[in-house]
């Protein structure tokens, strides 16, 4: 089915631990994001691409790194995992700069302990 | 600092009645602001978006209404039904960004019997 795949859908992590959360998409698109969900915060961008090679930093990117090899696949690592970053994390893409089109994955459930 | 104000935060409405959720914004460089939906356990979902060369858009039961002058934007559900309890996100765009949406804080929507 055509979207926004992210794994895994659950993850626990001890303080100081890393790991990447993964996110592929099969329609082409060009523009892709990674956001974090918090109560009362609302979505809040942490990084995002413009395509193959091209990253750039969100409202939020402290303790992240991406990078875009391929179009298809846009990972969020975690360096070194801290309480703070206990959160849903979302990830999207778009065929168009506006975001019309942009199409969520059903997240990541991160628990930092 | 929250860049896009949304209220309520949560929201009862019967069957039937007009659930109105509002956004206000202070960047007017912003120029595309759309609307998401998110059911629990999903990624949002694009709702219904609007330019703010227009003052009004309709979609089915959905309807934007933008203020520009005011900064304002709303969101109003006619006929709401319980399936539509879920919770909505304000969302806004700057010129010359790229997909860089600035999301609301979110409003739970709750439509009884």
């Amino acid at each position: 089915n055509a979207g926004v795949t992210q794994t895994p859908k659950f993850q626990v992590l001890k303080t100081g631990q890393s790991m990447t959360l993964q996110c592929a998409q099969d329609m082409n698109h060009e523009y892709m994001s990674w956001y974090r969900q918090d109560p009362g915060m609302g979505l809040r961008l942490i990084h995002y691409s413009v395509g193959a090679g091209i990253t750039d930093q969100g409202e939020v990117p402290n303790g992240y790194n991406v990078s875009r090899s391929t179009t298809e696949d846009f990972p969020l690592r975690l360096l070194s995992a801290a309480p703070s970053q206990t959160s849903v994390y979302f990830c999207a893409s778009s065929y168009s700069r506006t975001g019309y089109g942009y199409t969520f994955g059903s997240g990541t459930r991160l628990t930092v302990v | 600092q929250q860049q896009v104000k949304q209220s309520p935060q949560s929201l009862i409405v019967q069957k039937g009645g007009i659930s109105i959720i509002n956004c206000a914004y202070e960047n007017t460089a912003f120029d595309y602001f759309p609307w998401y939906q998110q059911f629990p356990g999903k990624g949002p979902a694009l709702l219904i978006a609007i330019r703010p060369d227009v003052s009004e858009k309709k979609e089915g039961r959905f309807t934007i209404s933008f203020n520009k002058s005011a900064k304002q934007f709303s969101l109003h559900i006619m006929d709401s039904q319980p399936g539509d309890s879920a919770t909505y996100f304000c969302a806004a765009l700057e010129t010359g960004t790229a997909s860089k949406l600035t999301f609301g804080t979110g409003t739970r929507l709750q439509v009884t019997l």
